[in-house]
């Protein structure tokens, strides 16, 4: 299948700062990628929907000011956590939907904030 | 919201054939049926999607009913590595987004 990767693949930071996540789609170009967090024992949550050259489309309940995704490339998307608090701590998973509409994930990022 | 159901989890003996069932009672027409699975502290694996006839791949199998109302996902011969939760997903129509349900912890038996 696609290959997805994420990077990086943990990172530990103190409260306020800010911290990128980068999502690439390897193999293919992906005009659509999707941001899921997931807690501890839990199941994944969709956060928002990234389209290629356009504004992320957020869930509901999903701060935009707060997680900044850019999709400024068909193969890259970032996710970038502003003013980090400990309950923004993590598993934050990326996804790419290929040309035939699958979706593959990314590893994952295991955020910890201080 | 999740549109399907499944078994909280599941016991399956390595080497065995592993079926794992999933309600889909309310699917629309235009919508697909599709599997992930997770293995702990790892992102999802697409297993395998479906839309009425059955389908096969390396990984699995997917039955489909005829009426569309639920699923089964077999493993034809688990192994220790196929331990992990796996999710039923329905997709398609107006939202078209994978919505993760809570799934079924697979656990194989050596």
């Amino acid at each position: 299948g696609a290959v997805v990767s994420q990077h990086p693949s943990w990172v530990i930071c103190k409260s306020g700062t800010s911290v990128k996540i980068e999502c690439r789609s390897l193999d293919f170009q992906a005009t659509t990628m999707f941001w899921y967090r997931q807690f501890p024992k839990q199941s994944l949550m969709l956060m928002a929907t990234s389209n290629e050259g356009s504004k992320a489309t957020y869930e509901q309940g999903v701060e935009k000011d707060k997680f900044l995704i850019n999709h400024a490339s068909l193969t890259l998307s970032t996710l970038t956590v502003t003013s980090a608090h400990p309950e923004d701590s993590s598993f934050y998973i990326c996804s790419a939907r290929d040309y035939i509409d699958t979706q593959y994930f990314g590893p994952g990022t295991r955020l910890t904030v201080l | 919201d999740a549109k399907t159901t499944q078994p909280t989890s599941m016991d399956c003996a390595e080497g065995r054939a592993a079926n794992l069932p999933c309600n889909h009672s309310t699917i629309s027409g235009n919508e697909y049926v599709y599997w992930y699975r997770q293995i702990h502290s790892q992102g999802p694996q697409y297993i395998i999607h479906g839309l009425k006839n059955n389908e096969t791949n390396e990984m699995a199998s997917l039955i489909i009913t005829e009426d569309r109302k639920s699923s089964t996902l077999i493993l034809p011969h688990a192994t220790l590595r196929d331990t992990a939760v796996y999710y039923c997903i329905v997709r398609g129509g107006a939202t078209n987004k994978l919505i993760f349900g809570t799934g079924t912890l697979l656990a194989v038996q050596p």
